[in-house]
Parts: C-alpha cells; sequence; structure tokens
C-alpha cells in the first residue's frame, strides 16, 4: 500500500519561503503511471491544488501561483518537494501531497501538514 | 472563489437519501468524464469516493453512487447512517489547471 507523507516547518515568516517534502514509500514514485502533486487547503476552506510533477522532472503549476512555486523530484530518495517563495498570511494552509493519474484525481493523499506564516 | 460550485450543506435523517450536486462548465465537468469525489472528515486528508464520475475505489461502500448531466455533477448517498457526516468535495479535470475542486459541502446527519 503506497503512503505520503509530508514534512517540513510548522511555521514560515512573512517574505520567506516555505519548503516541504513528500516521502513516497510502499511503492515506487520512478513508476511512470502516476503525477505527484502538491495540494492546499485554507483553514476552514476548500482545496487548491498546486501543481504536480512527472517522473521525468516535467512539471505543471497551478496559474494562479506559477510565478512563486517550484516542484522538484529525487527518485533516489523517493520523495518530491514544494518551494512556494515570498509568503505572506494567505499561504496558511494545511499542504497535502497526492498521488494522480494524471487526469485530475488524486487518489491517494498524505495526511497533510499545517503551515503558517507569521511573524 | 472555488471553480466549481456545490451547496454549502445538506442535511437527511438516518436512512434517507441525500444527494449533493456540483456545477462546472463546458471546460472541466462538462468536458470531460474525470469527476471525483472525496470525503473529509475534521483533521483528517480527503478520502477519494467517486472517481470517473460513476466508479467506486476498492472498499468504498456502495452506497455512494455519482453521475453527470451536462456541466453538473452529482454525489448521491443512500441509506444515510451516520458515520456518513462529513465534509464532502467535488473535483473535475480541467486541462488548464489540473485539477479543480468544489467549495465543499457539509453533510449533516439529523
Amino acid at each position: 500500500q503506497v503512503q505520503l507523507q509530508e514534512s517540513g516547518p510548522g511555521l514560515v515568516k512573512p517574505s520567506q519561503t516555505l519548503s516541504l517534502i513528500c516521502t513516497v514509500s510502499g511503492g515506487s514514485i520512478n513508476s511512470g503511471d502516476y503525477y505527484w502533486n502538491w495540494i492546499r487547503q485554507h483553514p476552514g476552506k476548500g482545496l487548491e491544488w498546486i501543481g504536480y510533477i512527472y517522473y521525468s522532472g516535467s512539471t505543471y503549476y497551478n496559474p494562479s501561483l506559477k510565478s512563486r512555486v517550484t516542484i522538484s523530484i529525487d527518485t533516489s530518495k523517493n520523495q518530491f518537494s514544494l518551494i512556494l517563495s515570498s509568503v505572506t498570511a494567505a499561504d496558511t494552509a494545511v499542504y497535502y501531497c497526492a498521488r494522480d493519474n494524471g487526469w485530475g484525481c488524486p487518489d491517494n493523499w498524505g495526511q497533510g501538514t499545517l503551515v503558517t506564516v507569521s511573524s | 472563489q472555488p471553480a466549481l460550485t456545490q451547496p454549502a450543506s445538506v442535511s437527511g435523517s438516518p436512512g434517507q437519501s441525500i444527494t449533493i450536486s456540483c456545477t462546472g462548465t463546458s471546460s472541466d465537468v462538462g468536458g470531460y468524464n474525470y469527476v471525483s469525489w472525496y470525503q473529509q472528515f475534521p483533521g483528517k486528508a480527503p478520502q477519494l469516493m467517486i472517481y470517473d464520475v460513476s466508479y467506486r475505489p476498492s472498499g468504498v461502500s456502495n452506497r455512494f453512487s455519482g453521475s453527470k448531466s451536462g456541466n453538473t455533477a452529482s454525489l448521491t448517498i443512500s441509506g444515510l447512517q451516520a458515520e456518513d457526516e462529513a465534509d464532502y468535495y467535488c473535483s473535475s479535470y480541467k486541462t488548464s489547471t489540473n485539477v479543480v475542486f468544489g467549495g465543499g459541502t457539509k453533510l449533516t446527519v439529523l
């Protein structure tokens, strides 16, 4: 059973950079069958897709966040990462990593990690 | 503003059936048969309940069913149980943003 687990700082200062890692266990991130996504949920709100990366390194980002987002992959560690620059309080959210089949259907999610942007 | 429109809340009594709607456009819900539904409990990650409009992943109760007509998808839960009380989100594939989500619907079992 494939499992995903987010890790990273829970508190980031305004204007700084948010960095998270998603570790995939129980399966290879290199399989080519899936796309590896970051999705966030603002407190008490709905879900927002941030972007995804394929095992080859190709990426696709939400146009509304594209200028601040970088997603990378480390197949040797079975991990992929999120970097979000110049954060503000509006970036406070629970961040999830998730796997999807390439047709916009995340079927396997990490437990999520709350990131708070505050000085 | 969520890309897909869902009612903020629905409610029903145990044993009844409820339906949650999800309205999009021809660029997402209406254009592809890639609508999914998720159940989310407080403090937990969303769990996939329906994919490709009407298919259930292994382990999901057959009380959950999905359908689509035009730009509106629907999730029906039959034989409502107390354990179904949760937030439900729809999603759809969209070429410009891979996936778009609804704003979520809070289901209350009376």
